[in-house]
């Protein structure tokens, strides 16, 4: 399987500020995903990042807010925008790539605190 | 959409015993069912996973099964020892043909030595 990281691992950010993750892979994939996970909850697709167009985005979830960049088959961000209390989670990227069928393999996350 | 419901929310086994987690799915199209184990602090890890053409699926001590019919699926997991204890999740296709999941809330498994 691919082998992902994410930058930072954590951060502490003040309201109103906005902070960008960072999520690389060791390969080429075709789709990358970005998951937020309130604590204790499951996990909640927030868009779909492909290379070479716009990403998709779930309901609830706007690019205003999480703008999202996908410059090559190996590499993504997230940012997230003019933050809030709530926007405290951790933020996952995952990976799909055709040659694993199905499966998809997630990142360590990133855990951000907002207060 | 696909709607994904998971029980129970939290299990706890003796060591030794084994412990099930069921899921229910609502699109008669999906084709894929994956389950992800996460530790405290850890990301979620694929452990197993089935496709819709068969019945059933073993990896040593962890097997799923489904039932199309029905429209379930679920995650066995034989002489649990300590190590199982974690928070398990199921999923599913968020729609037919897609790539996307949706996933289960979560089973906290608990296995008591």
């Amino acid at each position: 399987s691919a082998v992902i990281s994410q930058k930072p691992s954590r951060d502490i950010c003040q309201r109103g500020t906005s902070l960008t993750i960072q999520c690389q892979v060791d390969s080429q994939v075709t789709m990358m995903f970005w998951y937020r996970q309130q604590p204790g909850q499951s996990l909640t697709l927030i868009a779909t990042a492909n290379q070479g167009s716009e990403a998709t985005y779930e309901s609830g979830f706007v690019i205003d807010k999480f703008p999202i960049s996908r410059p090559n088959l190996t590499f993504s961000t997230l940012t997230v925008s003019n933050m809030s209390p709530e926007d405290s989670s951790i933020y996952l990227c995952s990976v799909y790539s055709p040659s694993e069928s199905y499966e998809q393999y997630f990142g360590p996350g990133t855990r951000l605190t907002v207060t | 959409g696909e709607n994904v419901e998971q029980h129970p929310s939290t299990l706890s086994v003796q060591e030794g015993d084994s412990a099930v987690i069921k899921c229910t799915y609502s699109d008669s199209a999906s084709n894929y069912f994956p389950w992800y184990k996460q530790e405290l602090g850890k990301r979620p890890q694929l452990i197993i996973d089935i496709r819709s053409n068969v019945g059933e699926k073993k990896d040593q001590r962890i097997a799923v099964t489904l039932n199309k019919t029905a429209k379930h699926f679920s995650l066995h997991i034989t002489e649990t020892q300590p190590e199982d204890s974690a928070v398990y999740f199921c999923a599913a296709p968020a729609a037919s043909g897609t790539y996307k999941y949706i996933f289960g809330t979560g089973t906290r498994l608990k296995v008591l030595a």
